[in-house]
C-alpha cells in the first residue's frame, strides 16, 4: 500500500496570511501514459463530508476559490493557500488514486492564529 | 444535481450486522467505481471497499470477509453489508464516487455505525 503522510498536523495561521502544508507519499504517483499525479487534496468542516479541491495535484476543482493552489510531483505535494479566509478553518486531507488501497494522508488541521 | 444519500446507519451491538445503503441522483452508479470510506470519531479517513464499473472489488484488510459491497443497477444505490462487527468499526460511513480522474469528486452526507453494548 501506498503510505501518504502530511505535515504539519496541525497548523495555525493568521487572517491574510499563506497556509502550506505538505504531503509525501511513499512511492511516485506520477502516471508517465498521460504525465498526471493521481494526487487529490481535500478539505472537511466540522460535521461534514469531505469536500474535493483539489485532483491531478494541481487542478481545481469547479467552483473552488483560486486562493487554493496545488503543486508538486512524483511523491511530494503541496497545497497552499494563498490569503487565509475565515471559513477555510478545517482539516486538509491529501489523498493518493494511483493505485488502491486510495490512502488518504492522517489530515492537517488549520486554524486560525 | 450529482448527489448521493446513505441511509442505515444505526447502534448495534459487537457481532451484530448491519446494511447501509447509498441512493444516487445524477448520474448511475454500474457506469462509476463506486467506494465506501469511514471516518472513526475524531479521527481521519479510512478507504473500506470499492466496486468498479466492471464489477471487480476491492476491500480494506481490517473489513475483508466481514464487509460485502453491491450494487443494485435497477434502484441505483450502492450497499454495504457489515457482518460480526466490532467497536473499532464504530464510524460515520460515506459513500463516495471515485472518478478515477477526479479522485472522489462526489461524497454523502454519511451515515452513523455506532458498535456498542
Amino acid at each position: 500500500d501506498i503510505v501518504m503522510t502530511q505535515s504539519p498536523d496541525s497548523l495555525a495561521v493568521s487572517l491574510g496570511e499563506r497556509a502550506t502544508i505538505n504531503c509525501k507519499s511513499s512511492q511516485s504517483v506520477f502516471y508517465y501514459s498521460n504525465n498526471k499525479n493521481y494526487l487529490g487534496w481535500y478539505q472537511q468542516k466540522p460535521g461534514q463530508p469531505p469536500k474535493l479541491l483539489i485532483y491531478w495535484a494541481s487542478t481545481r476543482e469547479s467552483g473552488v476559490p483560486d486562493r487554493f493552489s496545488g503543486s508538486g510531483s512524483g511523491t511530494d505535494f503541496t497545497l497552499t493557500i494563498s490569503s487565509l479566509q475565515a471559513e477555510d478553518v478545517a482539516v486538509y486531507y491529501c489523498q493518493q488514486y494511483y493505485s488502491t488501497p486510495r490512502t488518504f494522508g492522517q489530515g492537517t488541521k488549520l486554524e486560525i492564529k | 444535481e450529482v448527489q448521493l444519500e446513505e441511509t442505515g446507519g444505526d447502534l448495534i451491538q459487537p457481532g451484530g450486522s448491519l446494511r447501509l445503503s447509498c441512493a444516487a441522483s445524477g448520474f448511475t452508479v454500474s457506469n462509476n467505481y463506486m467506494s465506501w470510506v469511514r471516518q472513526a470519531p475524531g479521527k481521519g479517513l479510512e478507504w473500506v471497499s470499492t466496486i468498479y464499473s466492471g464489477g471487480r472489488i476491492e476491500y480494506a484488510d481490517s473489513v475483508k470477509g466481514r464487509f460485502t459491497i453491491s450494487r443494485d443497477d435497477s434502484n441505483n444505490t450502492l450497499s454495504l453489508q457489515m457482518n460480526s462487527l466490532r467497536a473499532e468499526d464504530t464510524a460515520v460511513y460515506y459513500c463516495a464516487r471515485d472518478s478515477s480522474a477526479r479522485a472522489f469528486d462526489v461524497w454523502g452526507q454519511g451515515t452513523m455505525v455506532t458498535v456498542s453494548s
